[in-house]
């Protein structure tokens, strides 16, 4: 079955320690994101990649950085440089320039800084 | 600038019909989805629109104006499961996804 896998569910984190949230997509998909989400809030962008070894910074990209060695693999490294990792992590994908380009979520990341 | 609008809550009664709002203001635009977000949980599709009018999809409808930069989505014989948060996302000229903070709706029985 195509989909959208992230991994682990659950992270805990120490202070000052970097850590790597891992999205893979089987659907041949061109783009892929990473959204943060903080509770009662909406997505906000962090990274995307629209094609292999190009990524571009969203809105708010500090302390965190990206690869996108493969066309399925687009992993988020959440640094020691974050002050407040503390969140819900979203990763997605979709089709570009085709009629319907519906957007698929992994099942999320939930960070905690302990 | 890109922005798009949605009531932050919502309250409906069990059976009853709500309509939930988002009007967008984006560079360009490729179509208008629905999301639904249970707590703790990922986004999941409801919908999509791109030409004018109203799409119908079981209890569930959503409707595009684009020369008024406004959709809504309809959700007809509330259940209990229905309580989430529902987000609406434009796609703008770039194929770039641009989100409201959505609209959480509380169903009372």
């Amino acid at each position: 079955d195509g989909g959208i896998t992230q991994s682990p569910k659950y992270l805990f984190r120490k202070e000052g320690q970097n850590v790597t949230l891992s999205c893979e997509q089987n659907l041949n998909h061109d783009a892929m994101y990473w959204y943060r989400q903080d509770p009662g809030q909406g997505l906000r962008l962090i990274y995307y990649s629209q094609i292999v070894n190009d990524f571009q910074k969203g809105d708010i990209a500090e302390g965190y950085s990206v690869s996108r060695e493969k066309k399925e693999s687009f992993p988020l490294t959440v640094t020691s440089a974050q002050k407040n990792p503390t969140a819900f992590y979203l990763c997605a994908s979709n089709g570009l320039r085709t009629l319907y380009t519906e957007a698929f979520f992994g099942q999320g990341t939930r960070l905690t800084v302990v | 600038g890109q922005n798009i609008d949605q009531p932050t809550e919502m309250t409906a009664t069990e059976g009853a019909i709500v309509q939930i709002n988002c009007t967008y203001q984006t560079s360009g635009f490729n179509g208008l989805f629905w999301y639904q977000q249970h707590a703790g949980e990922a986004p999941t599709f409801l919908s999509y629109n791109v030409l004018d009018g109203l799409e119908e999809k079981g209890r569930f409808s959503s409707f595009l104006s684009r020369s008024k930069g406004y959709s809504y989505l309809l959700l007809k014989e509330l259940q209990m499961k229905d309580s989430a948060s529902y987000l609406c996302a434009n796609l703008d000229s770039n194929y770039q996804l641009i989100w409201g903070a959505g609209t959480k709706l509380i169903i009372k029985p």
